[in-house]
Protein backbone atom coordinates (compact mmCIF):
# COMPACT_ATOMS: atom_id res chain seq x y z
CA UNK A 1 0.00 0.00 0.00
CA UNK A 2 1.56 3.25 -1.05
CA UNK A 3 1.88 5.75 2.16
CA UNK A 4 1.61 9.30 1.74
CA UNK A 5 3.22 11.42 -0.85
CA UNK A 6 3.73 15.08 -1.23
CA UNK A 7 5.01 17.04 -4.02
CA UNK A 8 7.26 19.24 -4.37
CA UNK A 9 9.80 17.40 -1.93
CA UNK A 10 11.91 20.98 -1.79
CA UNK A 11 10.77 24.27 -3.40
CA UNK A 12 12.43 27.74 -3.53
CA UNK A 13 10.72 30.81 -4.34
CA UNK A 14 11.40 34.72 -3.85
CA UNK A 15 9.07 36.71 -1.48
CA UNK A 16 6.08 37.83 -3.34
CA UNK A 17 5.83 34.75 -5.67
CA UNK A 18 3.07 31.99 -5.50
CA UNK A 19 3.35 28.34 -4.25
CA UNK A 20 1.29 25.12 -4.62
CA UNK A 21 2.26 22.04 -2.67
CA UNK A 22 0.29 19.12 -2.89
CA UNK A 23 -0.68 15.86 -1.20
CA UNK A 24 -1.84 12.35 -2.00
CA UNK A 25 -3.17 10.80 0.65
CA UNK A 26 -3.51 7.03 1.33
CA UNK A 27 -5.95 5.94 -0.60
CA UNK A 28 -9.60 5.32 1.18
CA UNK A 29 -8.45 7.56 3.69
CA UNK A 30 -11.56 10.53 4.28
CA UNK A 31 -9.33 12.90 6.90
CA UNK A 32 -6.52 14.78 5.66
CA UNK A 33 -4.17 17.32 7.52
CA UNK A 34 -1.49 19.75 6.59
CA UNK A 35 0.90 20.62 9.50
CA UNK A 36 3.92 22.85 9.26
CA UNK A 37 7.26 23.35 11.19
CA UNK A 38 9.08 26.30 11.27
CA UNK A 39 12.77 26.09 11.64
CA UNK A 40 13.37 25.13 15.42
CA UNK A 41 9.54 25.10 16.53
CA UNK A 42 7.54 22.26 17.06
CA UNK A 43 5.25 20.58 14.16
CA UNK A 44 1.88 22.96 13.88
CA UNK A 45 -1.41 22.03 12.74
CA UNK A 46 -2.76 24.11 9.84
CA UNK A 47 -5.99 22.59 8.73
CA UNK A 48 -7.93 19.15 8.49
CA UNK A 49 -10.22 18.20 6.26
CA UNK A 50 -12.63 15.51 5.73
CA UNK A 51 -13.27 14.53 2.87
CA UNK A 52 -13.89 17.66 0.90
CA UNK A 53 -15.27 19.94 3.71
CA UNK A 54 -13.01 21.84 5.55
CA UNK A 55 -13.19 20.19 9.33
CA UNK A 56 -10.62 22.80 11.08
CA UNK A 57 -9.01 25.56 9.25
CA UNK A 58 -8.05 27.05 12.35
CA UNK A 59 -4.42 26.90 12.28
CA UNK A 60 -4.28 28.56 8.92
CA UNK A 61 -1.94 31.61 9.76
CA UNK A 62 -3.61 34.13 7.07
CA UNK A 63 -5.85 34.46 3.94
CA UNK A 64 -2.53 33.80 1.91
CA UNK A 65 -3.22 30.32 2.73
CA UNK A 66 -5.79 28.48 0.51
CA UNK A 67 -6.21 25.00 0.92
CA UNK A 68 -8.42 23.00 -1.17
CA UNK A 69 -9.53 18.89 -1.45
CA UNK A 70 -11.45 18.71 -4.42
CA UNK A 71 -13.27 15.42 -4.70
CA UNK A 72 -11.90 14.14 -1.63
CA UNK A 73 -9.00 12.69 -2.54
CA UNK A 74 -5.51 14.82 -3.16
CA UNK A 75 -5.12 18.17 -1.21
CA UNK A 76 -3.27 21.22 -2.37
CA UNK A 77 -2.22 24.00 0.00
CA UNK A 78 -1.25 27.40 -1.92
CA UNK A 79 0.80 30.16 -0.68
CA UNK A 80 0.11 33.92 -2.12
CA UNK A 81 2.01 35.92 -2.05
CA UNK A 82 4.85 34.29 -0.23
CA UNK A 83 6.49 35.92 2.67
CA UNK A 84 9.93 35.43 4.11
CA UNK A 85 8.54 33.28 7.47
CA UNK A 86 6.46 30.96 5.63
CA UNK A 87 9.74 29.15 5.09
CA UNK A 88 9.43 25.41 6.95
CA UNK A 89 8.31 22.11 5.95
CA UNK A 90 5.26 21.71 5.24
CA UNK A 91 3.80 17.79 5.96
CA UNK A 92 0.43 16.45 4.66
CA UNK A 93 -0.94 13.23 7.18
CA UNK A 94 -4.08 11.29 6.27
CA UNK A 95 -6.10 8.48 8.62
CA UNK A 96 -8.94 6.26 7.76
CA UNK A 97 -11.31 6.59 11.25
CA UNK A 98 -13.12 9.79 11.39
CA UNK A 99 -13.53 10.95 15.45
CA UNK A 100 -10.66 10.20 18.06
CA UNK A 101 -8.89 7.35 16.23
CA UNK A 102 -5.85 9.10 16.40
CA UNK A 103 -3.09 7.62 14.49
CA UNK A 104 -1.90 9.76 11.67
CA UNK A 105 0.20 8.89 8.53
CA UNK A 106 2.35 11.32 7.09
CA UNK A 107 3.58 12.28 4.10
CA UNK A 108 7.65 13.29 4.05
CA UNK A 109 7.10 16.80 3.93
CA UNK A 110 7.58 19.69 1.39
CA UNK A 111 10.83 22.02 2.14
CA UNK A 112 9.62 25.42 1.52
CA UNK A 113 12.57 28.02 1.49
CA UNK A 114 11.33 31.70 0.42
CA UNK A 115 14.23 33.90 -0.14
CA UNK B 1 -3.48 27.12 25.77
CA UNK B 2 -2.23 23.39 25.66
CA UNK B 3 1.78 23.60 25.98
CA UNK B 4 4.11 19.85 25.71
CA UNK B 5 7.17 20.22 27.00
CA UNK B 6 9.67 17.44 25.86
CA UNK B 7 13.55 17.53 26.47
CA UNK B 8 15.44 19.29 23.96
CA UNK B 9 18.52 18.23 25.11
CA UNK B 10 19.80 14.78 22.81
CA UNK B 11 19.80 11.72 24.74
CA UNK B 12 23.08 9.33 24.79
CA UNK B 13 22.80 5.75 25.51
CA UNK B 14 24.90 2.83 24.82
CA UNK B 15 23.53 0.11 22.61
CA UNK B 16 21.75 -2.47 25.06
CA UNK B 17 20.61 0.05 28.12
CA UNK B 18 16.57 1.12 28.18
CA UNK B 19 16.20 4.70 26.62
CA UNK B 20 13.54 6.81 28.72
CA UNK B 21 12.04 9.75 27.14
CA UNK B 22 9.74 12.22 29.06
CA UNK B 23 6.82 14.06 27.50
CA UNK B 24 4.74 16.77 29.93
CA UNK B 25 1.63 18.87 29.46
CA UNK B 26 0.39 21.57 30.87
CA UNK B 27 -3.41 21.70 30.77
CA UNK B 28 -6.07 19.67 30.43
CA UNK B 29 -5.55 15.91 30.38
CA UNK B 30 -5.96 14.56 26.59
CA UNK B 31 -8.34 12.26 25.14
CA UNK B 32 -4.96 10.48 24.03
CA UNK B 33 -1.15 10.89 23.81
CA UNK B 34 0.82 9.46 21.10
CA UNK B 35 4.73 8.92 20.22
CA UNK B 36 6.07 9.63 16.70
CA UNK B 37 9.64 8.63 15.38
CA UNK B 38 11.10 11.05 13.23
CA UNK B 39 14.24 10.45 11.12
CA UNK B 40 16.05 13.60 9.20
CA UNK B 41 14.37 14.50 6.34
CA UNK B 42 11.15 12.28 7.01
CA UNK B 43 7.73 12.63 7.73
CA UNK B 44 7.00 11.31 11.40
CA UNK B 45 6.10 7.82 12.17
CA UNK B 46 3.21 6.84 14.18
CA UNK B 47 4.33 4.28 17.05
CA UNK B 48 2.27 4.14 19.67
CA UNK B 49 -1.02 5.84 21.41
CA UNK B 50 -2.64 5.94 25.25
CA UNK B 51 -5.61 6.82 26.08
CA UNK B 52 -6.20 8.76 28.85
CA UNK B 53 -8.17 5.56 30.58
CA UNK B 54 -4.89 3.43 30.22
CA UNK B 55 -2.00 3.49 32.61
CA UNK B 56 0.51 1.34 29.87
CA UNK B 57 1.11 0.10 26.46
CA UNK B 58 3.42 -2.19 25.10
CA UNK B 59 4.27 -3.28 21.69
CA UNK B 60 7.51 -5.07 21.50
CA UNK B 61 10.45 -3.18 22.62
CA UNK B 62 8.53 0.07 23.05
CA UNK B 63 6.35 0.85 26.40
CA UNK B 64 4.45 3.96 27.28
CA UNK B 65 2.81 4.97 30.25
CA UNK B 66 0.61 8.22 31.11
CA UNK B 67 -0.03 9.67 34.15
CA UNK B 68 -2.80 11.85 34.22
CA UNK B 69 -1.97 13.31 37.76
CA UNK B 70 1.59 14.03 37.14
CA UNK B 71 0.37 15.27 33.28
CA UNK B 72 2.99 13.13 32.15
CA UNK B 73 4.17 10.06 29.38
CA UNK B 74 6.54 8.51 29.66
CA UNK B 75 8.32 6.57 26.40
CA UNK B 76 10.46 3.59 26.76
CA UNK B 77 13.01 1.71 24.03
CA UNK B 78 14.60 -1.47 25.99
CA UNK B 79 17.41 -3.18 24.56
CA UNK B 80 17.88 -0.26 22.61
CA UNK B 81 20.05 -0.17 19.42
CA UNK B 82 21.79 2.42 17.43
CA UNK B 83 18.75 1.95 14.53
CA UNK B 84 16.84 3.66 17.51
CA UNK B 85 18.76 6.68 16.96
CA UNK B 86 16.00 9.46 15.65
CA UNK B 87 13.89 12.16 17.00
CA UNK B 88 11.26 11.43 19.21
CA UNK B 89 7.80 13.28 19.31
CA UNK B 90 5.31 13.56 21.69
CA UNK B 91 1.72 14.78 20.34
CA UNK B 92 -1.81 14.60 21.99
CA UNK B 93 -5.41 15.99 20.84
CA UNK B 94 -6.88 19.57 21.75
CA UNK B 95 -9.80 19.55 23.11
CA UNK B 96 -11.65 16.22 22.02
CA UNK B 97 -10.47 17.31 18.22
CA UNK B 98 -8.27 15.14 15.68
CA UNK B 99 -6.34 18.15 15.52
CA UNK B 100 -2.86 16.99 17.29
CA UNK B 101 -0.14 19.56 19.12
CA UNK B 102 3.21 18.77 19.00
CA UNK B 103 6.12 18.87 21.59
CA UNK B 104 9.34 20.00 19.95
CA UNK B 105 10.89 16.21 19.93
CA UNK B 106 13.74 14.54 21.88
CA UNK B 107 16.96 13.32 19.78
CA UNK B 108 18.05 9.67 20.40
CA UNK B 109 21.36 8.86 19.78
CA UNK B 110 22.74 5.28 20.72
CA UNK B 111 25.95 4.22 20.57
CA UNK B 112 27.35 1.06 20.17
Amino acid sequence: EAGVTQFPSHSVIEKGQTVTLRCDPISGHDNLYWYRRVMGKEIKFLLHFVKESKQDESGMPNNRFLAERTGGTYSTLKVQPAELEDSGVYFCASSQDLGLAGEQYFGPGTRLTVT
Amino acid sequence: SQKIEQNSEALNIQEGKTATLTCNYTNYSPAYLQWYRQDPGRGPVFLLLIRENEKEKRKERLKVTFDTTLKQSLFHITASQPADSATYLCALDESNTDKLIFGTGTRLQVFP
